[in-house]
């Protein structure tokens, strides 16, 4: 069956570190997304893509990076990670006019 | 820019009885619908969707939505919960012209015996 994967599923880092993220994506999605969630705000939007060498910013961004160089998968990079970054991260992928599918998330904290 | 409000944070209800889960939207265009469900420790899944047609959706687990134009509302019912259904709930919205999902805050659902 195909699927969406994280991993980890739990990480602990260090203020300052660089930190990436694993999304990969068996459902040959063009458009793949990701997303952070924090008690009060929901889900927001870091980055998103609509296909290999595409990468867009999302309403959260900063300090955040994305590449995609394969339909499959789309890691987030935390370039300097920040005790604000605690979080947990869903990543997301859907076919063009369809619903968004899920991974089970990471949780992040950084200390 | 899409925008969606879910005004309770927390709404509990006892088994068997019947719930609704607010969800307003604003957006200067045309836009889909969505509903998911997030039960604890896991991601999101599509509970149910209004992209067009029938403005009285069903989905997943006997839950249907409404679609209100004039009142930029789709709200989340299910005649009769059960133990199961205490989640967390997301409203969505975006643009038929885009991919990009705007989401509500949740609502959390706690259905006690």
């Amino acid at each position: 069956d195909a699927e969406i994967t994280q991993s980890p599923r739990h990480k602990i880092t260090e203020t300052g570190r660089q930190v990436t993220l694993a999304c990969h994506q068996t459902w040959n999605h063009n458009n793949m997304f990701w997303y952070r969630q924090d008690l009060g705000h929901g889900l927001r939007l870091i980055h998103y893509s609509y296909g290999v060498q595409d990468t867009n910013k999302g309403e959260v961004s900063d300090g955040y990076s994305v590449s995609r160089s394969n339909t499959e998968d789309l890691p987030l990079t935390l370039e300097s990670a920040a005790s604000s970054q605690t979080s947990v991260y869903f990543c997301a992928s859907s076919a063009d006019g369809d619903e968004q599918f899920f991974g089970p998330g990471t949780r992040l904290t950084v200390l | 820019a899409q925008s969606v409000t879910q005004l309770d944070s927390q709404v509990p209800v006892f088994e068997e009885a019947p719930v609704e889960l607010r969800c307003n939207y604003s957006s200067s265009v045309s836009v889909y619908l969505f509903w998911y469900v997030q039960y604890p420790n896991q991601g999101l899944q599509l509970l149910l969707k209004y992209l067009s047609g029938s403005t009285l959706v069903k989905g997943i687990n006997g839950f249907e939505a409404e679609f209100n134009k004039s009142q930029t509302s789709f709200h989340l019912r299910k005649p009769s919960v059960h133990i199961s259904d205490t989640a967390e709930y997301f409203c969505a919205v975006r643009n038929t012209g885009f991919q990009k999902l705007v989401f509500g805050t949740g609502t959390r659902l706690l259905v006690s015996p």
